[in-house]
């Protein structure tokens, strides 16, 4: 199947600081992405969805300040957690859908730890 | 809005043995599609199986297959000849129809079942 590449696959971070989380597609290009985040022992619950050269649509809750979501090309797009605390603490999956295809394929996620 | 629900948190089942997991899932679509997702300890999310909802016929995957009751909005996941490497978190996720381009557009997930295959 194709590839999703997500980096860092660990992050740790002081209280306050900003941190980017990159979300590309290796072998294919994606019109839309997505952004999941899991707490433990959760299910993933989906935070944006980005669509290449336009703004990212976020779901009911999610602070858009906080999680800024770039989507600059049909490779990669990025998270950003601004002003990160310790409640931002959490893992962060990305998936990307092919432009004709039906099927999303997941990035290998990112766990941050706000300290 | 869609909501899926796995009743079970955790199952468990002999190697070579059958087990099966339950998900049930509410919306007032009549198209769309459904998911049965693995995540190992690796927390990578592989697609195990898909379902469109305006097919009839139950879809399979080899060791694989799905039970799916569109008027019960009931969707179960058989695995067959149970191996070690399927132990996993198990996740139920549903879809909307979006036309052309399909399913897997914004996925909505249940809260998943953990799979323990005992040797």
């Amino acid at each position: 199947g194709a590839v999703v590449s997500q980096h860092p696959s660990r992050v740790i971070c002081k209280s306050g600081t900003s941190v980017k989380i990159e979300c590309r597609s290796l072998d294919f290009q994606a019109t839309t992405m997505f952004w999941y985040r899991q707490f433990p022992k959760q299910s993933l619950m989906l935070m944006a969805t980005s669509n290449e050269g336009s703004k990212a649509t976020y779901e009911q809750g999610v602070e858009k300040d906080k999680f800024l979501i770039n989507h600059a090309s049909l490779t990669l797009s990025t998270l950003t957690v601004t002003s990160a605390h310790p409640e931002d603490s959490s893992f962060y999956i990305c998936s990307a859908l092919p432009g004709t295809g039906r099927e999303a394929f997941f990035g290998q996620g990112t766990r941050l730890t706000v300290v | 809005a869609q909501t899926v629900t796995q009743s079970q948190p955790e199952m468990s089942v002999q190697e070579a043995e059958t087990v099966t997991l339950s998900c049930t899932y509410d919306t007032s679509e009549s198209d769309y599609y459904l998911f049965w997702y693995k995540q190992p300890p690796s927390r990578q999310m592989i697609l195990v199986i898909r379902q469109e909802a305006y097919k009839q016929q139950n879809a399979t995957e080899n060791r694989f297959s799905v039970n799916f009751q569109k008027a019960a909005k009931s969707f179960s996941l058989k695995i067959s000849d149970s191996q070690l490497g399927d132990a996993a978190m198990y996740f139920c996720a549903y879809s909307p129809y979006e036309g052309f381009q399909g399913g897997s557009e914004k996925l909505v997930f249940g809260k998943g079942t953990k799979l323990t295959v005992n040797p």
